[in-house]
């Protein structure tokens, strides 16, 4: 069965730090990827996906992932955290057997950022 | 607000109740998905419908799940004869899934649900 790993539970970093999310998957066939962010409080937003071309995508606020096909992983970066990016963040996967979708997305357990100001 | 809208936001019951609740999908979209999302776990696929067709449910759905969208428009989720271990937040969300595979899914805000 497919599956989405993220290796970091809880990451805390320094305002002004880099950071970088990982997120491994398991599966060989063609995916859609994507990052979402939850603000406390608030309900899941997307930050960022990835379809086709150029793997490199940018999202809003800043973020950044990089598709590594090779590696099964879209990681997750941005170069300088502010406190507001305090959230807990999650990568799906949405596997495309036969060319199609198959709809239902896949995530992973999350991980938790701290940004201490 | 046009986004994704469920109702209760927090339901609080006996075991051996039964619950439902609903969600409004962002206008338009022809995809709705439940998801369930326990501490310390991602959302974990329930059942989606493509308008009123209902066409896939995860193995997690047990016969006491059942969901509905007869009109392709809102859906509800219902759970009959709770447990202990249905405490969870249940998602939706909904999309435009097209001729281009590009499909994005937007969420609503989650329905907390606390068995006693």
């Amino acid at each position: 069965a497919q599956s989405v790993s993220q290796h970091n539970h809880h990451v805390i970093l320094s305002e002004a730090a880099s950071l970088e999310l990982g997120c491994n998957y398991s599966y060989g066939g063609t995916v859609n990827l994507f990052w979402y962010v939850q603000y406390p409080g608030q309900h899941l937003q997307l930050l960022l996906k990835y379809f086709s071309g150029d793997p490199l995508v940018k999202g809003i606020k800043g973020f950044e992932a990089e598709f590594i096909k090779s590696k099964f992983s879209f990681n997750l970066r941005k170069p300088s955290v502010q406190w507001s990016d305090t959230a807990e963040y999650f990568c799906a996967v949405r596997t495309r057997a036969g060319g199609g979708s198959q709809g239902n997305l896949i995530f992973g357990k999350g991980t938790k950022l701290s940004v201490k100001p | 607000d046009t986004g994704v809208s469920q109702d209760p936001r927090h339901k609080i019951t006996k075991r051996g109740q039964n619950v439902t609740f609903r969600c409004d999908p962002i206008s338009e979209h022809n995809r709705l998905y439940w998801y369930r999302q326990t501490l310390g776990q991602g959302p974990e696929f329930l059942t989606y419908f493509q308008n009123e067709a209902q066409l896939e449910k995860s193995r997690l759905l047990s016969d006491r799940f059942s969901a509905e969208r007869p009109k392709g428009s809102f859906s509800t989720l219902e759970i009959q004869r709770t447990e202990q271990g249905d405490s969870a937040m249940y998602l939706c969300a909904s999309s435009l899934a097209g001729l281009k595979p590009r499909e994005t899914q937007y969420f609503g805000p989650g329905t907390r649900l606390l068995v006693l």
